[in-house]
């Protein structure tokens, strides 16, 4: 089993619609989860830190559900722009970060 | 300045060259990792540089040589490379550790021929 898994996917979705993606982990001890996203043949970039009690920023909320270890990531309003492979992290306390294979979101006019 | 800087942007080299690869921050992260990136696979962790210091190598070939030469630099020295290692290698920084997040770079992209 992975450390950590994704389902890849894709997901194509129409503008406008609500989309949510899930990440699993297996190592209990994990301290710290992010989700990232990356658009094709660039760097990855941070889009959110993933907290117990939930955080927003604008039309994407995380989640972290320790006791059934995933983590989750809704994204209202979905825009074309926001097309994108999304790759989940997770963290343990050893300083080591482990990546989900990522998501691949295309949003369609 | 909120970037990670990599230099070249893209590389192309034969099996007996040596070359090396840049990354520049001055965000003031203390940590600095060289992740390699396959197509259509999630980045892999290389090295780590914490406070300046080598802390974890995930049993790289040693024809990949990292070296820190100060807080702000990081290089990965390429030499006697194979086809397979092509790939986009991707420097990363975090102001202490993981937990923090990272700032990729925008990658070399490499090709070994």
């Amino acid at each position: 089993r992975k450390e950590v898994e994704q389902d890849p996917g894709p997901f194509n979705v129409p503008e406008g619609a609500t989309v949510a993606f899930n990440c699993t982990y297996s190592n209990s001890a994990s301290q710290s989860f992010f989700w990232y996203r990356q658009d094709c043949r660039k760097e990855p970039k941070l889009l959110m830190s993933v907290y117990s009690s939930g955080n927003e920023d604008g039309r994407f909320t995380a989640q972290l559900n320790r006791a059934s270890q995933y983590i989750s990531l809704l994204i209202r309003d979905s825009k074309l722009s926001d097309s994108a492979t999304y790759l989940c992290v997770v963290n343990t306390n050893a300083g080591k970060s482990t990546f989900g294979d990522g998501t691949t979101l295309t949003v369609k006019p | 300045d909120t970037e990670v800087t990599q230099t070249p942007k893209h590389l192309v080299m034969g099996m007996t060259n040596k070359k090396s690869l840049k990354c520049e921050q001055h965000m003031g992260h203390r940590a600095m990792y060289w992740y390699k990136q396959k197509a259509k696979k999630p980045p892999e962790l290389m090295f780590v540089y914490s406070y300046e210091k080598l802390s974890i190598n995930e049993s790289v070939p040693s024809r990949f040589s990292p070296e820190c030469p100060n807080s702000s630099l990081l290089n990965l020295h390429l030499h006697a490379l194979q086809p397979e290692d092509s790939a986009l290698y991707l420097c990363a920084s975090s102001p202490r550790g993981p937990k923090d997040g990272y700032t990729f770079g925008s990658g070399t992209r490499l090709t070994v021929v």
